[in-house]
C-alpha cells in the first residue's frame, strides 16, 4: 500500500496564481483532512471531510476551496495565491470506527507564493 | 474551543538519559483521544503514541509512556533510553470530536538528542 500521497511535493505560485493540491489515500478511510503548518506553530485544520460528496471547513478555512468527489482523493484548491498562504500542507486520513483513531499523514506539500 | 499547550519550545537530552515533554490541554469534553506525533527533519508526522481519556492505564510503547492526568489536563510524554534518532519536533495533539475528530495540535516541542 501506499498509504497517503500528496502531489506535487514542491511548488512555487505567484501571487494570484491558482493551483490545487491532490491527496490520494489507498486505505479506505472515510475520513480526509488538510492541515497547514507555518514556522513555529502546530499543524492548523484547513478543511476536512467525513465522506465522499462532503466537505467542512475547519480552524482556517479562508482563500481555500475543497473537493471530494471520490473517496479516496481529496482536493485542496487555491483561486487567487498569497503570500500569506505560504507554507507546508499535509494531508491525513482516518477510518471512522471509533475504535481507531489514528490519523496517517502524507510527506507533505511546501508551497511558496511570490 | 480546545487548546493544547507545549510550554517548552526546545529541550536537549544526553543519548541513554531519559527526557520528560510537558502538554497540558483544555476541553470541556468527557471522552476524548491525546496523541503525540513526531516530526523528523524529513517533515513526514509520525504517530507516537495515544491515549484514550477514559483509560486510567496509561499508554506505553517501547521506550515511550505518557502521564496522563486527567482532572489536571495533562499529557507528558516520557522517552527513556534516548537515541539519536529521536531527535526531532514532538508534537501534543488533541483529537475534537465536534470536527470530524480532527487534531487540534500544540505548538511543538524541538527535542536534541546529543551523543
Amino acid at each position: 500500500n501506499a498509504g497517503v500521497t500528496q502531489t506535487p511535493k514542491f511548488r512555487v505560485l505567484k501571487t494570484g496564481q491558482s493551483m490545487t493540491l491532490l491527496c490520494a489515500q489507498d486505505m479506505n478511510h472515510e475520513y480526509m483532512y488538510w492541515y497547514r503548518q507555518d514556522p513555529g506553530m502546530g499543524l492548523r485544520l484547513i478543511h476536512y471531510s467525513v465522506g465522499e460528496g462532503t466537505t467542512a471547513k475547519g480552524e482556517v478555512p479562508d482563500g481555500y476551496n475543497v473537493s471530494r468527489l471520490k473517496k479516496q482523493n481529496f482536493l485542496l484548491g487555491l483561486e487567487s495565491a498569497a503570500p500569506s498562504q505560504t507554507s507546508v500542507y499535509f494531508c491525513a486520513s482516518s477510518y471512522r470506527d471509533r475504535g481507531n483513531r489514528e490519523q496517517y499523514f502524507g510527506p507533505g506539500t511546501r508551497l511558496t507564493v511570490t | 474551543a480546545q487548546t493544547v499547550t507545549q510550554s517548552q519550545p526546545e529541550m536537549s537530552v544526553q543519548e541513554a538519559e531519559t527526557v520528560t515533554l510537558s502538554c497540558t490541554y483544555d476541553t470541556s469534553e468527557s471522552n476524548y483521544y491525546l496523541f503525540w506525533y513526531k516530526q523528523p527533519p524529513s517533515r513526514q508526522m509520525i504517530l507516537v503514541i495515544r491515549q484514550e481519556a477514559y483509560k486510567q492505564q496509561n499508554a506505553t510503547e517501547n521506550r515511550f509512556s505518557v502521564n496522563f492526568q486527567k482532572a489536571a489536563k495533562s499529557f507528558s510524554l516520557k522517552i527513556s533510553d534516548s537515541q539519536l534518532g529521536d531527535t526531532a519536533m514532538y508534537f501534543c495533539a488533541f483529537m475534537r470530536a465536534n470536527s470530524g475528530y480532527a487534531l487540534n495540535f500544540g505548538k511543538g516541542t524541538s527535542l536534541l538528542v546529543t551523543p
